[in-house]
This record gives C-alpha cells, structure tokens and sequence, in this order.
C-alpha cells in the first residue's frame, strides 16, 4: 500500500509560467515533507521540506504547501524555466520509523520554450 | 562538489558474474541507503544501515548484500547478475530532517 502518491505521471507547463505538483499521502503520522529532483542518469537532489508545524515554505522560485487535513502538499514553481524539466519525488517521514523517507513515484516536469 | 561518491556511473556485464558497486560519502553520516530505479518508476528501498555493522534489507527484496565496515562506506554486492538485476542503483547518506544526499548512481545492465 503506497503511503506517499504522486497521481500525475507527467505534467507539461509553458516557460514562464506556474508549475504545480501535487503529492497526497496516507499516514497521519508523517511530520516532515521533502521534494527532491532528478535528472536522467543522476541521483535525486533535495529541493525544499517543510515540517508539519508550518502550512508555508518558500525558497527562490519553489515554494512547498501543506494541507495536513487534505494530508496534502505541493510544489509551486514559478517561473518555471526550461532547466526546471526533471522528475520530482515527494518524500515523508515521521519520527516513529527512524530515519526512513517514504517516496512518491515522481512526477515529470516538462517545461516547454 | 559530491559528497557521495558511487562507482562505477555505468556497467554492463554479463550474466553470471559477481559485481560491486561503491558507495562513499565524506559527510560522516551513521546512516545509509541503497535504493533501486528502473526508468519512470518510483524509489525503492533495498537496503539500510544505521552505522558501523548494522545492515537492514529494505522495502523491496533484492539478491543483493551490503556490508559497512567502515563509516563512509557501503557497498552492495550481487554474488550472480542476472538480466532482472538490470536497473539504476541509487546510494544516499543522511537523515530525515536534513534530507538525504544521493549519489549520481550506478546504471547497471547485465547481459
């Protein structure tokens, strides 16, 4: 049973405007949320987190929103660039399973010219 | 500048043959993951270590074994590759609340 869903497989935004990925889980126990990117033939790179204490993240151009009621959040770029083309996975924790991130199966970004 | 390091980046080999992929990391991280990718699919966990002599298998079963001698590293090794072992191998070092730090992974392709 997967704990951490990313529902769209790909997305596809014009340059300049907002991309926004959704991921949705099912343990109410996650308390801390991390987005990552990856490129072909690459690790995965952290991008931004959020703890469950704060509904708001923002860093640059990426900003992270968590709906704890929803058990929802989201990855908001803006402008999207064409470099921004990558997969991203969301991730989440709780403090009661050590230190073991939980992913989501990615969703692709593709950032058109 | 990495502050993981897997080797090799990419290997083909044939079926039958014992092989291990390197993971360091200079970050003096107690904890570690091997996690495999096949192209368009999600993470999956197929081992940990939470430090020097502690090994856990993952999520996903795999016939590959991990050892961790030393702190900064951890290598994963397959006794016999077989076509199915064909995948992205993904080494990470970190915690939950500063994140992981991946490695650029090993695309491994047994013929």
């Amino acid at each position: 049973d997967q704990q951490v869903k990313q529902n769209s497989p790909s997305l596809s935004v014009q340059e300049g405007r907002i991309s926004i990925l959704n991921c949705d889980y099912t343990n109410s126990m996650f308390d801390y949320f991390l987005w990552y990117k990856k490129y072909p033939a690459e690790g995965p790179t952290f991008l931004i987190s959020i703890s469950s204490i704060k509904d708001k993240n923002e860093d640059g151009r990426f900003t992270v929103f968590l709906n704890k009621s929803a058990k929802h959040l989201s990855l908001h770029i803006v402008p999207s660039q064409p470099g921004d083309s990558a997969v991203y996975f969301c991730a989440a924790s709780s403090n009661n399973a050590g230190n073991m991130l939980t992913f989501g199966g990615g969703t692709r970004l593709m950032v058109k010219p | 500048e990495a502050d993981i390091y897997q080797t090799p980046r990419y290997l083909v080999i044939g079926t039958g043959k014992k092989i291990t992929l390197e993971c360091s990391q200079t970050m003096g991280h107690d904890k570690m993951y091997w996690y495999q990718q096949d192209p368009g699919m999600e993470l999956h966990l197929i081992h940990y270590s939470y430090g020097v002599n502690s090994t856990e298998k993952g999520d996903l079963s795999s016939e590959s074994t991990v050892s961790r001698i030393r702190t900064e590293h951890f290598p994963l090794t397959l006794e016999s590759a077989r076509p199915s072992h064909t995948s992205q191998y993904l080494c990470a070092s970190g915690d939950r609340i500063y994140g992981y730090t991946f490695g650029s992974g090993t695309r491994l392709t047994v013929v």
